[in-house]
C-alpha cells in the first residue's frame, strides 16, 4: 500500500463549481498535512497546511482533516480556470527528519 | 530573494556519462532535499540533508550521490547515467514543515 494515495484524475469541473480533491494516508503517526499546487512545467508551491482534525479555510480553499479515517481533502470554491493544475497531497510523520511524503497528485481542469 | 536555485534547467546525457546537479538556497534553511518526479509517480525523495555535514538516503537513492557542501549548497551527482534516470529533478529546502522548491532540472538520458 502506498503511503499517500490520491486519485490521479483528471478531474474536470465547470468554472464557479466546487472542486473536491481527496487524499488518504497509511501511517497513523502522520502529524502534518500539506496541499501543494503545481502548474505544468513549474515547481510545487504550498497552498494549505493542516495539523488538527476539522476544517481550515483560507480564501476559496478549505482543507479538511479526519485522522480517525486517515483522510485529508482540499475543497476549492468558485473554481477558476487559473486553478487548473496538479494538486499534490503531502504528509509529514511525527519525529521524521525525512520531511514530506507526497502522493502522486490529482490533475484538475476547470472548464470556462 | 532568489529562494532555491537549481542549475542546469535542462540537460541531455548519454548513457554512462556523469554529471552533477547544483542547488543553492539563500533562506538559511537547515534541511535540504532532492526529489525526482516522474509521470504518475508524484515526488519521490532521493536524498536529504537535515543539517550541514549530514546526508541520508530517501526512497530512491540508487545510482545517486549527494554532497552537502555547506549550509547553502546541496549537490546531486549521477556517476553513470542510465535511461531510467530520465526525470525532472527538484531541489527543496525547509526550516520548519514548509518546503520551498527550486525550478527543477529536466534530465534526459539517451
Amino acid at each position: 500500500q502506498k503511503e499517500v494515495e490520491q486519485n490521479s484524475g483528471p478531474l474536470s469541473v465547470p468554472e464557479g463549481a466546487i472542486a473536491s480533491l481527496n487524499c488518504t494516508y497509511s501511517d497513523r503517526g502522520s502529524q502534518s498535512f500539506f496541499w501543494y499546487r503545481q502548474y505544468s512545467g513549474k515547481s510545487p508551491e504550498l497552498i494549505m497546511f493542516i495539523y488538527s482534525n476539522g476544517d481550515k479555510e483560507d480564501g476559496r480553499f478549505t482543507a479538511q482533516l479526519n485522522k480517525a479515517s486517515q483522510y485529508v481533502s482540499l475543497l476549492i470554491r468558485d473554481s477558476q480556470p487559473s486553478d487548473s493544475a496538479t494538486y499534490l497531497c503531502a504528509v509529514k510523520v511525527r519525529g521524521s527528519a525525512r520531511q514530506l511524503t507526497f502522493g502522486s497528485g490529482t490533475q484538475l481542469t476547470v472548464l470556462p | 530573494n532568489a529562494g532555491v536555485t537549481q542549475t542546469p534547467k535542462f540537460q541531455v546525457l548519454k548513457t554512462g556519462q556523469s554529471m552533477t546537479l547544483q542547488c543553492a538556497q539563500d533562506m538559511n534553511h537547515n534541511s535540504m532535499y532532492w526529489y525526482r518526479q516522474d509521470p504518475g509517480m508524484g515526488l519521490r525523495l532521493i536524498y536529504y540533508s537535515a543539517s550541514e555535514g549530514t546526508t541520508d538516503k530517501g526512497e530512491v537513492p540508487n545510482g545517486y550521490n549527494v554532497s552537502r557542501l555547506n549550509k547553502r549548497e546541496f549537490s546531486l551527482r549521477l556517476e553513470s547515467a542510465a535511461p531510467s534516470q530520465t526525470s525532472v529533478y527538484f531541489c527543496a529546502s525547509s526550516w520548519g514543515s514548509e518546503a520551498f522548491f527550486g525550478q527543477g532540472t529536466r534530465l534526459t538520458v539517451v
